[in-house]
């Protein structure tokens, strides 16, 4: 089994209408990240979250929302869909852990590939 | 938003060279990893470089961290068809920032 899920992997939506994207992982992970891929663009960074009481915006937040559950779990949310947020997103983890060395290493789930028309 | 300067952008070769790729930047970095996407998949951790100069090794990848802090290289020996996909570093500019920067990406395709 995969150690990081996103749900759904494809979704078609409208302008206007109201979107959530899951990942759950089981690496035990404290800390996860949702990430949005553009062509030529790379991925780049729209929130983060250290543990469960814990949300950081990151590079691209605005129209964006997310919800740490639990600390397997933090979903994003589209509240608005607009045409332009139509990219690929990925969840990852990394540890925080005793080692100072590996918390830096992030792992990325499938991606769910959206499409707001 | 900020990030590393990747290249080439795209390569096309033969099956059985060499591959070499490259990412740099004005800021200094701790930390640079070096992943892999395949179509329809997320990112996979290659390698990962916590040292300036640090060479280091997976199979027929060899990663550096250059001595500057600002670049660092990925070669791939001997290419095989397996090895299509899109190549991206990232990096972290210190212990603890947790906001990894992404280069576009090195788009690899195989002739065989």
């Amino acid at each position: 089994d995969a150690d990081v899920t996103q749900t759904p992997r494809n979704r078609i939506t409208k302008t206007g209408k109201r979107i959530m994207l899951e990942c759950s992982q089981t690496k035990g992970h404290d800390r996860m990240y949702w990430y949005r891929q553009d062509p030529g663009l790379g991925l780049r960074l729209i929130y983060y979250s250290f543990d469960v009481k814990d949300i950081n915006k990151g590079e691209i937040s605005d129209g964006y929302s997310v919800s740490r559950q639990a600390q397997a779990k933090f979903s994003l949310s589209l509240e608005s869909a607009i045409p332009n947020q139509t990219a690929l997103y990925f969840c990852a983890t990394s540890y925080s852990g005793t080692s100072g060395r590996y918390y830096n290493e992030q792992f990325f789930g499938p991606g769910t590939r959206l499409t707001v028309l | 938003g900020q990030q590393l300067n990747q290249s080439p952008q795209s390569m096309f070769i033969q099956e059985g060279e060499d591959v070499s790729m490259n990412c740099t930047s004005s800021s200094i970095f701790n930390t640079w990893l070096w992943y892999k996407q395949e179509p329809g998949e997320g990112p996979v951790l290659l390698i990962a470089l916590y040292k300036a100069g640090e060479l280091t090794s997976n199979g027929r990848l060899t990663a550096q961290f250059g001595i500057t802090r600002k670049d660092s290289f990925l070669n791939i020996s001997a290419s095989i068809p397996s090895d299509v996909g899109i190549y991206f570093c990232a990096g972290l500019k210190f212990q603890g920032a947790q906001k990894l920067v992404f280069g576009q990406g090195t788009r690899l395709t195989i002739n065989p």
